[in-house]
């Protein structure tokens, strides 16, 4: 099964601030790459598929990239609203795994 | 409106069965894959198994393999997990999604999530 890692497991922002959170296959994956939102007791939430596709009536500050076989999910400045669990997923083969996830907490 | 709603979970002891539901509305449940991903308490999303249109069974992860069966009614708007001989680590909640398909599969719908627990 493909393995993806994600990084850092928390993080601490004050509103405004540029968040970053990286995830890295382990094996060629190609840009099968999406990442959620998670916030408690609701459904998650995709926000940019195959990578770098911003979802439909996903805000703007969210933007996703790879180089290889890591992918990095980008929120250009921090909004109340934001402040979640984020989880990257492959769908490159099945298992379709998770990453571990990254709680973005108040500074 | 896209809506799925999950229904069956409750309390059950280690070795038991239960039969999740999730009923879609909104959209051509026929034309979609969909999935069942929990999340044990104070963990992750896990992918737990998918399903394509045609009620053939896709891989589903190691841990539940042999013991929860995916499953359809597309006259019915409905998907289901069997699962039995459920053990504590498989307490969670429990959620299913639509797969839509535009450049990758990507999980575009969720249910608010059935909670399992699995305790004595």
């Amino acid at each position: 099964d493909i393995q993806m890692t994600q990084s850092p497991s928390s993080l601490s922002a004050s509103v405004g601030d540029r968040v970053t959170i990286t995830c890295r296959a382990s094996r060629d994956i190609s840009t099968q790459v999406n990442w959620y939102q998670k916030k408690p007791g609701r459904a998650p939430n995709v926000l940019i598929y195959s990578a770098s596709r911003l979802q439909s009536g996903v805000p703007s500050r969210f933007s996703g990239s790879s180089s290889g076989t890591d992918f990095t999910l980008t929120i250009s400045s921090l909004q109340p609203e934001d402040f979640a669990t984020y989880y990257c997923q492959h769908v490159y083969q099945t298992p379709w795994t998770f990453g571990q996830g990254t709680k973005v907490e108040v500074k | 409106e896209v809506q799925l709603v999950e229904s069956g979970g409750g309390l059950v002891q280690p070795g038991g069965s239960l039969r999740l539901s999730c009923v879609a509305s909104g959209f051509t449940f026929r034309q979609y894959w969909m999935a069942w991903v929990r999340q044990a308490p104070g963990k992750g999303l896990e992918y737990v198994d998918i399903i394509d249109q045609d009620d053939s069974r896709e891989r589903s992860v190691a841990s539940v393999q042999g013991r929860f069966t995916i499953s359809r009614d597309n006259a019915r708007n409905s998907l289901w997990l069997q699962m039995d001989g459920l053990r504590a680590e498989d307490t969670a909640t429990y959620f299913c999604a639509r797969i839509l398909l535009s450049t990758d599969w990507v999980f575009d719908y969720w249910g608010q999530g059935t909670q399992v627990i699995v305790s004595s």
